[in-house]
């Protein structure tokens, strides 16, 4: 079964950098675009970036463009999301989700994982 | 941010039908199709539908979808208990190139 799970969240000041990380398995993860989605506490959704599936493009949201790279490494069927200048309204659950179909963004997200918080406060 | 307008709440009782409301714009609902997510208490966001009306397996029939325009719609008919979430619709925006969602739905049983 399909199976992502997030890790490297944490508390970190503003200002400083973190990296998640999103181990995927049950799937041919070569074959799928990734996302990373985030959640504030008690607020709602909020798309972050997009990889596709072979690396050649790469999307952000407005608010994270120039400070959240999305990478991905094929061989280690592992997802990454390096944040940096990083801002206290940051501070989300982040979840990692895989395209429903491969070589198709736009068709929705079907799995998620379980999520990672992260926290920027001094 | 959230491009998607949504209705904050709505509720019924049990085995009512309950209606959720998703507007957006041409370059996002108008040009692409719509998915809709279901948020259970403390947990991961859960695909409910995909392109306007189709259901993942195992997502049961009450659950139904549609589209018309730059705006769309979520059903749940015979509403349960176990229906209680937050909902949220979503859609691939093609000026910003990623998927956009809704601002969320709390759908309470009353």
């Amino acid at each position: 079964q399909v199976q992502l799970v997030e890790s490297g969240g944490g508390v970190v000041q503003p200002g400083r950098s973190l990296r998640l990380s999103c181990a995927a398995s049950g799937f041919t993860f070569s074959s799928y675009g990734m996302h990373w989605v985030r959640q504030a506490p008690g607020k709602g959704l909020e798309w972050v970036a997009v990889i596709w599936y072979d690396g050649s493009n790469k999307y952000y949201a407005d608010s994270v463009k120039g400070r959240f790279t999305i990478s991905r490494d094929n061989s280690k069927n592992t997802l990454y999301l390096q944040m940096n200048s990083l801002r206290a309204e940051d501070t989300a659950v982040y979840y990692c989700a895989r395209d429903l179909f491969p070589g198709i963004a736009a068709a929705g997200l079907g799995y998620w994982g379980q999520g990672t918080l992260v926290t920027v406060s001094s | 941010q959230s491009v998607l307008t949504q209705p904050p709440s709505a509720s019924g009782t049990p085995g009512q039908r309950v209606t959720i409301s998703c507007s957006g714009s041409s370059s996002n609902i108008g040009s692409n199709t719509v998915n809709w997510y279901q948020q259970l208490p403390g947990t991961a966001p859960k695909l409910l539908i995909y392109s306007n009306n189709q259901r993942p397996s195992g997502v049961p029939d009450r659950f139904s979808g549609s589209k018309s325009g730059t705006s769309a719609s979520l059903a749940i008919s015979g509403l349960q208990s176990e229906d209680e979430a937050d909902y949220y619709c979503a859609a691939w925006d093609d000026s910003l190139n990623g998927h956009v969602f809704g601002t969320g739905t709390k759908v309470t049983v009353l």
